[in-house]
């Protein structure tokens, strides 16, 4: 299956300071990229989905201020999470797809701690 | 109403037995059905996708769809200790590429 590479897999950060995590489909190109979030014991919850070239388009609920997408290649996603709050501490796990296929791969997935 | 609707569980099942986790779906356009596997603290992992009625056998994991019940289910042959982990079914719909996962079943294979 396609490669997705998520990094950093683990943060520990100081409240009100900004996390960058990025996404990368490592041998293929990814149009659109999906961010999700997930806490413990719980399902995946899509955030957003990232779009190359374009807007972000966020879920019912998600701050875009807040949680800021950008999609500045076909094999790049970032996802930074402004001003961080401890209960912004999560699993964050990006997905990609081929072009043309609807199988999601998923990065290693970013545990991020906000202290 | 969920979207995809997967008991939590936990399943519990001997090693070497059949384990089968069920999901139904209540979006009747969805065209494309997934298993991921998903370990602790770990991002899920895709185990299968199938599209059409009837059976896909790959391995020891057998998925089965039915659109007219609006149904999916995995089989897992021959449990093994290493298969204890949390199955996602997801299923595309609501746009293109977009999947939408239920919450999962823990399943736990006992020695």
């Amino acid at each position: 299956g396609a490669v997705v590479s998520q990094h950093p897999s683990r943060v520990i950060c100081k409240s009100g300071t900004s996390v960058k995590i990025e996404c990368r489909s490592l041998d293929f190109q990814a149009t659109t990229m999906f961010w999700y979030r997930q806490f413990p014991k719980q399902s995946l919850m899509l955030m957003a989905t990232s779009n190359e070239g374009s807007k972000a388009t966020y879920e019912q609920g998600v701050e875009k201020d807040k949680f800021l997408i950008n999609h500045a290649s076909l094999t790049l996603s970032t996802l930074t999470v402004t001003s961080a709050h401890p209960e912004d501490s999560s699993f964050y796990i990006c997905s990609a797809h081929e072009y043309r296929n609807t199988e999601a791969f998923f990065g290693q997935g970013t545990r991020l701690t906000v202290v | 109403q969920k979207e995809v609707e997967q008991n939590s569980g936990p399943l519990s099942v001997p090693e070497g037995a059949i384990a089968s986790l069920n999901c139904t779906y209540s979006d009747r356009v969805s065209q494309s059905f997934f298993w991921y596997r998903q370990y602790s603290g770990k991002s899920p992992e895709l185990i299968m996708s199938i599209y059409s009625n009837g059976d896909k056998e790959d391995g020891r994991f057998t998925a089965q769809l039915n659109k007219a019940s609006q149904y999916v289910s995995l089989l897992i042959r021959d449990s093994q200790p290493s298969d204890s982990a949390t199955y996602l079914c997801a299923v595309n719909s609501g746009g293109y590429q977009k999947v939408t996962f239920g919450t999962g079943t823990k399943l736990q294979v006992i020695p």
